[in-house]
């Protein structure tokens, strides 16, 4: 499978645990984004790669969310303390340079967490 | 701030009914807009359209865009069971600007 994966598929935890998710985009993809969704709403941008440089993160997104993507490969969304309103599916979508006329993004089928 | 609605937020039809799922934006620096289907969990790529008042069109889907209006619309024909799900349309910047915009989405539901 050449997709988008997420891991895990999803991640119950209590009030105040830290938790990690892990994104393997399309490996020929230079780009790779994080957003949350929530029912009813459409995708939140949280931060984005281009190979391992994180270029912008959402003025939304507080402190305690951290994401890397150390070698330009695989990228990891940290929580710290989680709290109830961290409760949203967490998609990873990847692609080429959008210079490149490549604007479309290949999501993984997300990572659901529900804060206890 | 980017900003993308879409209406109706919902719509229930028929099978073999046409349905046209609105998208108005406002964004600055305009570079493309794009439609994805999410039936789950992962949303995937329709189409994407960056010109005025050309359609894109697949199969029984077609889109267009009016630049000078701020909208695009999603046509489906003769619609199917398997037409049912969420229709988001995002809106990007110039090409350097990471993030797309997302609308909150259309649910359709096509009842046989």
């Amino acid at each position: 499978d050449t997709g988008v994966s997420q891991d895990p598929r999803h991640k119950i935890t209590k009030r105040g645990q830290n938790v990690t998710f892990r994104c393997d985009p399309i490996s020929e993809h230079n780009r790779l984004y994080w957003y949350r969704q929530t029912l009813g709403q459409g995708p939140e941008f949280l931060t984005y790669f281009q190979n391992e440089a994180q270029l912008e993160k959402s003025r939304l997104l507080s402190d305690r969310f951290s994401a890397e993507r150390p070698k330009g490969s695989f990228s990891t969304l940290e929580i710290q303390r989680t709290e109830q309103g961290d409760s949203a599916m967490y998609l990873c979508a990847s692609s080429l340079d959008p210079g490149q006329g490549y604007e479309k993004l290949f999501f993984g089928s997300g990572t659901q967490l529900s804060v206890l | 701030e980017d900003k993308v609605v879409q209406s109706p937020l919902s719509l229930v039809v028929h099978e073999g009914d046409t349905v046209t799922l609105n998208c108005s934006y406002e964004v600055t620096n305009f570079r493309s807009l794009l439609w994805y289907k999410q039936e789950k969990k992962a949303p995937t790529f329709l189409f994407m359209l960056t010109s005025s008042g050309i359609e894109k069109k697949s199969g029984r889907l077609s889109s267009i865009l009016d630049k000078k209006e701020l909208f695009s619309i999603l046509n489906i024909t003769a619609t199917q069971t398997g037409d049912s799900a969420v229709y988001l349309c995002a809106v990007r910047r110039d090409t350097n600007a990471g993030k797309s915009t997302f609308g909150d989405g259309t649910t359709l539901t096509v009842k046989p």
